[in-house]
């Protein structure tokens, strides 16, 4: 499948922004997505953004989206200890016959 | 509320043994999936099928099968279970193939001893 990267491992401070990061290679994704998995569970949809956007807003979550460096990030306002979690950045495109393509994951861990 | 499960949280079985994984989904989804998750590896897709009867191979099939005979469950099936598929299994279903959202089971942890 396409490539899709992003860093293992963030430690943030209680109260602090997250920011995760993801490139991937598909230059023909329509649609780019971010996964939350809390441990023990299944995947869970944060938040999406089409890829004719550039920014996305939803609460504390803001998806930024450069498309001519095919970079992602998803920034976490004021973390709270019930963001650690595992987050998947995920992307769905043409050159893929549309089937979603994960990066490795990036384990967000909150400390007090 | 969209539901897809799982038939079991973990399961143990010995090398050689035939395994079947089993996932049902609620909401009359066209497309399913199964992936596995490794650590470091992220969740990679074995095999998927958009309709009834139909199935395609993912990025990582080998000593894998599936199975659908009818539009809610999809089945993994695992010929003869070697070690190195010890994993936690995940399906999906999704209600179109350009789609906004993938609904996830809780997944199933599976050790191969």
């Amino acid at each position: 499948g396409e490539d899709v990267e992003q860093s293992l491992f963030l430690s943030v401070r209680e109260g602090d922004s997250s920011v995760i990061n993801c490139t991937y290679t598909d230059s023909s994704s329509t649609y780019l997505y971010w996964y939350k998995q809390e441990p023990g569970a299944g995947l869970q949809l944060l938040t999406y953004i089409f890829s004719n956007m550039d920014m996305k807003q939803d609460q504390r979550l803001t998806v930024l989206l450069n498309k001519k460096d095919k970079h992602l990030s998803l920034r976490i306002a004021d973390t709270q200890t019930g963001d650690s979690a595992i987050y998947f950045c995920a992307e769905i495109g043409r050159s893929n016959d549309y089937k979603l393509s994960f990066g490795a994951g990036t384990t967000v861990t909150v400390r007090a | 509320d969209v539901k897809v499960t799982q038939s079991s949280r973990y399961l143990v079985k010995r090398t050689g043994e035939k395994v079947f994984l089993e996932c049902v989904q609620d909401m009359d989804h066209e497309n399913m999936f199964w992936y596995r998750q490794d650590p470091g590896l992220g969740l990679r897709l074995i095999y998927f099928s958009y309709d009834v009867k139909m199935k395609e191979k993912g990025d990582i099939p080998e000593g894998y099968s599936v199975s659908r005979e009818k539009k809610e469950r999809f089945s993994l099936i695992l010929e003869s279970a070697s070690t190195n598929q010890t994993s936690m299994y995940l399906c999906a279903s999704s209600g179109n193939r350009v789609t906004t959202e993938a609904f996830f089971g809780q997944g199933t942890r599976l050790t191969v001893v």
